[in-house]
């Protein structure tokens, strides 16, 4: 089946440095791409929408300064966390539209101290 | 997209059947339910998914009403690695449509 990886599965980062998190479809061309962010206990959230070779449409509410968002590629898309803070931490994840359904990543667990 | 009701929590019995409901009463005709599973710290997992009629695949089965308002599924024999979050979403089929969470159900498979 369809596989959607994503690197790494869990970063510690300072408060104020950036973190990249990646998102790969393994088998498969993926045009648009979707970014989660899950707090402890609380469902997913729905941050962007990864558009290859476009910009990133982002949810009500979140920072695209703070979020940046890159689809390079029809593979690829990237997450970088700008100047992390520890209220940045979380659990992201991305997803990817395969037939008849959308194939989800592993997750990254982030941590800022 | 339509929003969707479930349960927060349910317990199951180990190797008996597992039915969770959910209510899309405001879902439109060409919107399909969709049924994921997320294990604890793992990405979202699909199960099944249907627009009309029932559908059975290898981990469940899809009972949608007549009137489309209200869906269950159901795990037939529950096991102890059943033990999820089971989110039931309705979408607009294909790629480029947001896929949105609501607060699932916990379920529980006790021994």
């Amino acid at each position: 089946g369809a596989v959607v990886s994503q690197h790494p599965s869990r970063v510690i980062c300072k408060s104020g440095t950036s973190v990249k998190i990646e998102c790969r479809s393994l088998d498969f061309q993926a045009t648009t791409m979707f970014w989660y962010r899950q707090f402890p206990k609380q469902s997913l959230m729905l941050m962007a929408t990864s558009n290859e070779g476009s910009k990133a449409t982002y949810e009500q509410g979140v920072e695209k300064d703070k979020f940046l968002i890159n689809h390079a590629s029809l593979t690829l898309s990237t997450l970088t966390v700008t100047s992390a803070h520890p209220e940045d931490s979380s659990f992201y994840i991305c997803s990817a539209w395969q037939d008849y359904g959308y194939t989800f990543g592993s997750g990254t667990r982030l941590t800022v101290v | 997209d339509a929003k969707t009701t479930q349960p927060p929590s349910m317990d199951c019995a180990e190797g008996r059947a597992a039915n969770l409901p959910c209510n899309h009463s405001t879902i439109s005709g060409n919107e399909y339910v969709y049924w994921y599973r997320q294990i604890h710290s793992q990405g979202p997992q699909y199960i099944i998914h249907g627009l009309k009629n029932n559908e059975t695949n290898e981990m469940a089965s899809l009972i949608i009403t007549e009137d489309r308002k209200s869906s269950t599924l159901i795990l037939p024999h529950a096991t102890l690695r059943d033990t999820a979050v089971y989110y039931c979403i309705v979408r607009v089929a294909g790629t480029g449509n947001q896929f949105y969470f609501g607060t699932g159900t916990s379920l529980t498979v006790i021994p």
